[in-house]
């Protein structure tokens, strides 16, 4: 049992380069989520999934795309990379009822140049 | 919109001491999730201790309890006899209740623990 694996870790990209960020999770969790941390801001919620097929916005989704084609795989992609997108990105997945905590993958640290 | 609010950018504790990192929280709702969640400098997130709106008994895991008051909205996270291990970041987050886009988790901004040996 991986839990929330990340790839890659580490991520340097020039102005208008697209990329697409990994998130996969084996723990069969409905929802996935994106997020970005920076300094002073907390997390901030970019992209979410409740199934299958099912994508939503969350508080910062421009310049992002989300898709999710099974249950185990949700990838981020950045269309266009501006330096503003320099964060680190974590995905996250749980289930969608009850108390269940969120489970967090190690994150991506991504540096827009 | 919830938001949760972590009014001390930074403490210091020293080690053995206890220390209390607070939390507030805006919401209509009457039943929901409190979370504190910490990230050590490894940057993984690690879930600290959670409580449910309907209990009354405040939430505790080992060395970490909180102080749940649902009127004034407030859970503050209380670290007892604190260890070097316990430097790290720690965030506060909400979640609404069960129910269509309830899975969203908000968090504050974050308080910047340091334990002093």
């Amino acid at each position: 049992n991986a839990g929330v694996t990340q790839t890659p870790k580490f991520q340097v990209l020039k102005t208008g380069q697209s990329m697409t960020l990994q998130c996969a999770q084996d723990m069969n969790h409905e929802y996935m989520s994106w997020y970005r941390q920076d300094p002073g801001m907390g997390l901030r919620l970019i992209h979410y999934s409740v199934g299958a097929g099912i994508t939503d916005q969350g508080e910062v989704p421009n310049g992002y795309n989300v898709s999710r084609s099974t249950t185990e795989d949700f990838p981020l992609r950045l269309l266009s990379a501006a330096p503003s997108q320099t964060s680190v990105y974590f995905c996250a997945s749980s289930y969608v009822r009850g108390w269940y905590e969120q489970y967090f993958g190690p994150g991506t640290r991504l540096t827009v140049t | 919109a919830q938001t949760v609010t972590q009014s001390q950018p930074e403490m210091s504790v020293q080690e053995a001491e206890t220390v209390t990192l607070s939390c507030t929280y805006d919401t209509s709702e009457n039943n929901y999730y409190l979370f504190w969640y910490k990230q050590p400098p490894s940057r993984q997130m690690i879930l600290v201790i959670r409580q449910e709106a309907y209990k009354q008994q405040n939430a505790t895991e080992n060395r970490f309890s909180v102080n749940f008051q649902k009127a004034a909205k407030s859970f503050s996270l209380k670290i007892s006899d604190s260890q070097l291990g316990d430097t790290a970041m720690y965030f506060c987050a909400f979640r609404p209740p069960d129910g269509a886009g309830s899975y969203q988790l908000t968090f504050g901004k974050g308080t910047k623990l340091s334990v002093i040996p």
